[in-house]
C-alpha cells in the first residue's frame, strides 16, 4: 500500500534561517505531489505542485521553493525564512493518470513550522 | 477564478441532530469536488466525491450546478463525527482549491 511520510513534525527556526522540509511517497510511481499551507482559521492554501522529477508550479509567489530530485521525493525549501513564513505544512500526493482528474490527494502528517 | 467557500467556521449541533455543512465553488469549468476530514490527530483524509455518488459514515453531498454548492449532509450526527471538514475543487487535472474549514462540534 502506498504512505507518505513527511518530517520533522515540529521545527523552530529563527528569522533569515534557512528551510528544509522533506516529503517521500512509498507505494507508487510518478505520483503527483503537492505541498500546502494552512494558516490558523484559514483553509488550505496550495503553493506548489510538480507532476514530474524537475516540474515544480508554483501557484503563490513567495519566499519559499520547491523541488523533486526524485520520483517520489519532494523538498520544500527558503534561503531565508521571514515571520509569515509560520504555519502548518502538509505534503500530499495524488495518483497521476493523464487526462484524468477526480484523483483524490493523500496527506502527510504535516509540520508546524514556528518562526521567531 | 476558482474558489471554494465554507460560510460556517463552527457549526454546533446536538447527537442525533441532521446537519448541514456547507460548501459553495465557483469555477467556470465542470467541477470535480470533494469532501475531507480532520479528526482529532489524524491526518486529513478523503470524505468523500462527487463523482462516486456515494454515503460515507452515513454523509452524502450532492453537487448542485444551478446553485454551485456541494453541502455535505447526515440525518442523524454522532459523537464521533466531530472533526474539521474542508471542501474541495479539483481544476485544471492537478490542481485543487480547498476552502477554510468548517469545525463540527456534536454534542452529547
Amino acid at each position: 500500500s502506498q504512505t507518505i511520510h513527511q518530517w520533522p513534525a515540529t521545527l523552530v527556526q529563527p528569522v533569515g534561517s534557512p528551510l528544509s522540509l522533506e516529503c517521500t511517497v512509498e507505494g507508487t510511481s510518478n505520483p503527483n505531489l503537492y505541498w500546502y499551507r494552512q494558516a490558523a482559521g484559514r483553509g488550505l492554501q496550495l503553493l506548489f505542485y510538480s507532476v514530474g522529477i524537475g516540474q515544480i508550479s508554483s501557484e503563490v509567489p513567495q519566499n519559499l521553493s520547491a523541488s523533486r530530485p526524485q520520483d517520489r521525493q519532494f523538498i520544500l525549501s527558503s534561503k531565508k525564512l521571514l515571520l509569515s513564513d509560520s504555519g502548518f505544512y502538509l505534503c500530499a500526493w495524488s495518483p497521476r493518470r493523464r487526462g484524468r482528474s477526480n484523483q483524490p490527494q493523500h496527506f502527510g502528517d504535516g509540520t508546524r513550522l514556528s518562526i521567531l | 477564478a476558482q474558489r471554494v467557500t465554507q460560510p460556517e467556521k463552527l457549526l454546533s449541533v446536538f447527537k442525533g441532530a441532521p446537519v448541514e455543512l456547507k460548501c459553495n465553488y465557483s469555477y467556470s469549468g465542470s467541477p470535480e469536488l470533494f469532501w475531507y476530514v480532520q479528526y482529532s490527530r489524524q491526518r486529513l483524509q478523503l470524505l468523500l466525491r462527487h463523482i462516486s455518488r456515494e454515503s460515507i459514515k452515513g454523509f452524502t453531498a450532492d453537487l448542485n450546478k444551478g446553485e454551485t454548492s456541494f453541502h455535505l449532509k447526515k440525518p442523524f450526527a454522532q459523537e464521533e463525527d466531530s472533526a474539521m471538514y474542508y471542501c474541495a475543487l479539483q481544476y485544471n487535472f492537478n490542481k485543487f482549491y480547498f476552502g477554510s474549514g468548517t469545525k463540527l462540534n456534536v454534542k452529547p
